[in-house]
């Protein structure tokens, strides 16, 4: 079964530190795995969108790596910001379907 | 800048009232989704289309229904609202299968 799996499920770190959040999936094959950023009471706003080829995709102070072989996905925050606290989706798009696939986030809360 | 909005931000009904959530995008999108997101269980599938007047079930599909009579609205439609639908409503579009963008979300409350 397809599954998309997040560690931790939840978060607190200082300001200005860094932070590490996981993703392991089964889905396979798969077209594509994006993470989204979605602060509390609004959607989901995407972050990154990496294929099975890619292994790094950075957009500003975060950046997605993808290990295809061992199925697992990070997303780093560098020198986190307030405005950093949110939940962070993986989500994972099967090759055969479009029935694509979410986990369960990460809570990240910041603080001062 | 791409849009996609949602009819409401809070909403609160009875129970057995009829619901309408509308969402609209403006990015020409052929494919829509309604989701709900609750605490621990993270968004699931409701419905979705991927033209006009077609419509696919999701993974939770009891309890509601769509329509898509035009490309850029897709509404979602509780028959008759009950407490266990108490939830955020999220819509998204995306073009064949690349990003999804999602509206701000519906946060419906059924008494």
């Amino acid at each position: 079964k397809n599954q998309v799996e997040q560690s931790p499920q939840s978060l607190i770190i200082l300001e200005g530190k860094n932070c590490t959040l996981q993703c392991n999936y089964t889905v396979s094959p798969f077209s594509n795995l994006r993470w989204y950023k979605q602060d509390t009471g609004r959607g989901p706003v995407s972050l990154t969108i990496m294929t099975f080829s890619e292994n790094t995709k950075s957009n500003g102070r975060y950046t997605a790596t993808l290990d295809a072989d061992t199925k697992q996905s990070s997303l780093h925050i560098t020198a986190s910001q307030l405005s950093d606290s949110a939940s962070y989706i993986c989500v994972v798009s099967p090759n055969r379907d479009d029935k694509i696939i979410f986990g369960k986030g990460t809570r990240l809360h910041i603080l001062p | 800048d791409v849009k996609v909005t949602q009819s409401s931000r809070y909403l609160v009904k009875r129970t057995g009232e009829k619901v309408f959530l509308e969402c609209v995008q403006d990015m020409d999108h052929e494919n829509m989704f309604w989701y709900r997101q609750d605490p621990g269980l993270g968004l699931r599938l409701i419905y979705f289309s991927y033209d006009v007047k077609m419509k696919e079930k999701g993974d939770i599909p009891e309890g509601y229904s769509v329509s898509r009579e035009k490309k850029e609205r897709f509404s979602l439609i509780l028959e008759s609202a009950s407490t266990n639908q108490t939830s955020m409503y999220l819509c998204a579009s995306s073009n064949e299968r690349g990003r999804q963008f999602f509206g701000p979300g519906t946060r419906l409350t059924v008494l």
